[in-house]
């Protein structure tokens, strides 16, 4: 079965420090890959996605993200977090365009320290 | 333009009650999800609609849980006993497209208790 993981399950940082956070996904056709956001007491938020071209993505708010197909992979970047970006993040999978439904990983709590 | 919305945003019921979730996705959307969020797990798909028809009910859990889809418009997930394991965050979100490329628009959530 197809399955998302995400390593780091609660991550705390200090404000200014770099941000990666791991996903990796089973699958071996071609996927559309995304990254949604949190924020306390808000709605789910895409935060950027990939689905061809640039393995190297970038979204809003300063995050990019890299597929790696070799690795299946799609870890979250930012050279400098922010206290605002204390949420829970989630990788997410869909199996190429057309399909619907959505694999998600188990999440990321971010806390960033002040 | 409006989000999606959800309502309640919580709600606390006793094992063996009825509870019914809402959801008004924005207006257009043709396609409507609901996903259900056990704690401390993924996020997992439960239904698909395309306006009023069910596309993909496959993630449904049992014959417990009912949606439906009136008109096309808002809609509405039930789930009749409740049991423990019913709790949760159920979200739901709409898109235009199948959200494959654009991704979805998501609800705040409803956070089910069943004590």
């Amino acid at each position: 079965a197809q399955s998302v993981s995400q390593h780091n399950h609660h991550v705390i940082l200090s404000e200014a420090a770099s941000l990666e956070l791991g996903c990796n996904y089973s699958y071996g056709g071609t996927v559309n890959l995304f990254w949604y956001v949190q924020y306390p007491g808000q709605h789910l938020q895409l935060l950027l996605k990939y689905f061809s071209g640039d393995p190297l993505v970038k979204g809003i708010k300063g995050f990019e993200a890299e597929f790696i197909k070799s690795k299946f992979s799609f870890n979250l970047r930012k050279p400098s977090v922010q206290w605002s970006d204390t949420a829970e993040y989630f990788c997410a999978v869909n199996q190429g365009s057309g399909t619907y439904k959505y694999i998600f990983g188990t999440g990321t709590r971010l806390k960033v320290l002040a | 333009e409006a989000g999606v919305t959800q309502f309640p945003s919580h709600s606390v019921i006793e094992k063996g009650q009825t509870v019914t979730l809402r959801c008004d996705p924005i207006s257009g959307h043709d396609n409507l999800y609901w996903y259900r969020r056990v704690m401390g797990k993924e996020i997992k798909f439960l239904l698909h609609f395309v306006k009023e028809s069910k596309q993909d009910e496959s993630g449904m859990p049992n014959n417990r849980f009912l949606a439906e889809r009136t008109g096309g418009t808002y809609s509405t997930l039930k789930v009749q006993p409740a049991e423990l394991e019913d709790s949760g965050v159920y979200f739901c979100a709409s898109s235009q497209d199948s959200g494959s490329t654009y991704g979805y628009t998501f609800g705040s959530g409803t956070r089910l208790t069943v004590v």
